[in-house]
C-alpha cells in the first residue's frame, strides 16, 4: 500500500545548529503534507503544513520543502533548542482524506 | 487555536474489562474525528474514521466489534475497547478535523491491560 517513510530514524544536533529532517513519500497523488512534533507521552503537535502547489513554506524557525519530482519532504529547524527534542513525523493526505504518517525521526539536542 | 481534549490520559484495567476513551473538540465542531493507535517507538496507525451521526469506517484489520466508536454529537467521539486483553495495551490518540481541513490531536490515552 501507500506509505510515507523517513530516511533517518534518529538525528543528533548541537544546540544552536540547524536541523534537517527528511521524509520520502510514495503516493504521487498526495496533495497535502504536514509535519508533527510528538513529545513523550503526548499527542502529535502540528508544526507546519504545505500543499502540493507549493515547494516551500516558512514558519517561525521552521521551513518545509517539498520536492514533488522525487517525492521528498523535509523539515528544517533553525537554531535548534533543547525544547525541540522530540519525535518528528511527516504525514500525507490525498484530497483531505485520511492522514498517513511516516515512521518518525527522533531529534536529540546536544548541549 | 483549536483544542481537542482526550480523557482519560492513562488507564489501567484488568483483562476482560471494557474501557471507554472520550475525545472532545472544545472550541469547534467536528463532523469527522479519527482514532489512531501507537505502539512504543512506532508511528501512528489509523484505526477508524468517526463520522457524526453515522457508522464509523474502520481500517483493514481493525475489529469493529472490539473497538466500538460512537460519534453522537459534533463535539464528542468515544472509543470503547471491549473485553480488553494485554495485546490491546497501547497509546490511543484521537484527532478532529477543524478549519481548513487541519487535524488537531488530543493528548492521547495510555491503556495498560493487566
Amino acid at each position: 500500500g501507500e506509505s510515507v517513510g523517513l530516511h533517518l530514524p534518529t538525528l543528533s544536533v548541537q544546540e544552536g545548529d540547524n536541523s534537517i529532517i527528511n521524509c520520502a513519500y510514495s503516493n504521487s497523488a498526495s496533495d497535502y503534507f504536514i509535519w508533527y512534533k510528538q513529545e513523550s507521552g503526548k499527542g502529535p503537535q502540528f508544526i507546519i503544513d504545505i500543499r502540493s502547489n507549493m515547494d516551500k513554506r516558512q514558519g517561525q524557525r521552521v521551513t518545509v520543502l517539498l520536492n514533488k519530482t522525487v517525492k521528498h519532504l523535509s523539515l528544517q529547524i533553525a537554531a535548534t533548542q533543547p525544547g525541540d527534542s522530540a519525535v518528528y513525523f511527516c504525514a500525507e493526505t490525498e484530497g483531505a482524506q485520511k492522514l498517513v504518517f511516516g515512521q518518525g525521526t527522533r531529534l536529540t539536542i546536544n548541549p | 487555536g483549536a483544542v481537542v481534549s482526550q480523557h482519560p490520559s492513562r488507564v489501567i484495567c484488568k483483562s476482560g474489562t471494557s474501557v471507554k476513551i472520550e475525545c472532545r473538540s472544545l472550541d469547534f465542531q467536528a463532523t469527522t474525528m479519527f482514532w489512531y493507535r501507537q505502539f512504543p517507538k512506532q508511528s501512528l496507525m489509523l484505526m477508524a474514521t468517526s463520522n457524526e451521526g453515522s457508522k464509523a469506517t474502520y481500517e483493514q484489520g481493525v475489529e469493529k466489534d472490539k473497538f466500538l466508536i460512537n460519534h453522537a454529537s459534533l463535539t464528542l467521539s468515544t472509543l470503547t475497547v471491549t473485553s480488553a486483553h494485554p495485546e490491546d495495551s497501547s497509546f490511543y490518540i484521537c484527532s478532529a478535523r477543524g478549519e481548513e481541513q487541519k487535524l488537531f490531536f488530543g493528548s492521547g490515552t495510555q491503556l495498560s491491560v493487566l
